[in-house]
């Protein structure tokens, strides 16, 4: 069985400063884990993915998030916030059978002027 | 591209009509899935179609939903009777969906915001 949880359901940090969005999964086998964004009144926008590939994985706008397989994490991060940044976050695990995909319950990040 | 168009953007009906949303998918893309947004349950996966054949609809919460896609470039949500619990964002994304159903990037539309009275 597969599980996601976003330990954080809102987040503010001052622009400027570094952000740190946490994700945990749970999966019987090799996931992908994918983060997503959402602007207000926006459907969602791929930030970046991991597939067994490469442990860390640069996305767009700057974020880059690491998989950890003994930490059981996809942590998303970036070195400094822009007020363009606020949204919510969505961390995403998928099997390799195509069997389910789980999106967290999301994490609102706030940023500080 | 124009992206995932859905539409209409806001519906607003009451008790027991039914509701029909809408959706184009990205061309060339051969999956398409169908999700409902909200703040109790967060983004649930109602149905996926590949190559216009529902794959997966356990999702769908119960027989008032139905989902079609009678073409590579449409897709309905059905719902009949509508109820206020139905009320939520309803998600329209497409896939190229080559090397696997949900390990693919998904292009997700704006939605629709469905209020039921």
């Amino acid at each position: 069985a597969q599980s996601v949880t976003q330990l954080d359901s809102h987040v503010s940090v001052s622009e400027g400063t570094p952000v740190l969005l946490r994700c945990n999964y749970s999966s019987s086998y090799s996931p992908s884990l994918f983060w997503y964004v959402q602007h207000p009144n926006k459907g969602l926008q791929l930030l970046l993915k991991y597939t067994s590939a490469a442990t860390l994985v640069k996305g767009i706008n700057g974020f880059e998030a690491e998989f950890k397989k003994s930490e059981t994490s996809f942590h998303l991060t970036k070195p400094s916030a822009h007020m363009s940044d606020a949204a919510e976050y969505f961390c995403v695990v998928s099997g390799p059978r195509d069997d389910k995909i789980i999106f967290g319950k999301g994490t609102r990040l706030h940023i500080l002027p | 591209d124009a992206g995932v168009i859905q539409s209409p953007r806001h519906e607003v009906t009451e008790m027991g009509q039914e509701v029909t949303l809408r959706c184009k998918p990205i061309s060339g893309h051969n999956s398409l899935f169908w999700y409902r947004q909200t703040m109790m349950r967060g983004l649930e996966l109602l149905i996926y179609f590949n190559n216009n054949v529902p794959i997966d609809d356990s999702g769908m919460p119960e027989d008032r939903f139905s989902a079609k896609m009678p073409n590579a470039s449409f897709s309905t949500l059905k719902i009949q009777p509508s109820e206020p619990r139905d009320s939520a964002v309803y998600f329209c994304a497409s896939s190229h969906g080559t090397s696997g159903q949900f390990t693919d990037t998904q292009y997700f539309g704006p939605g629709t915001r469905l209020t039921v009275l």
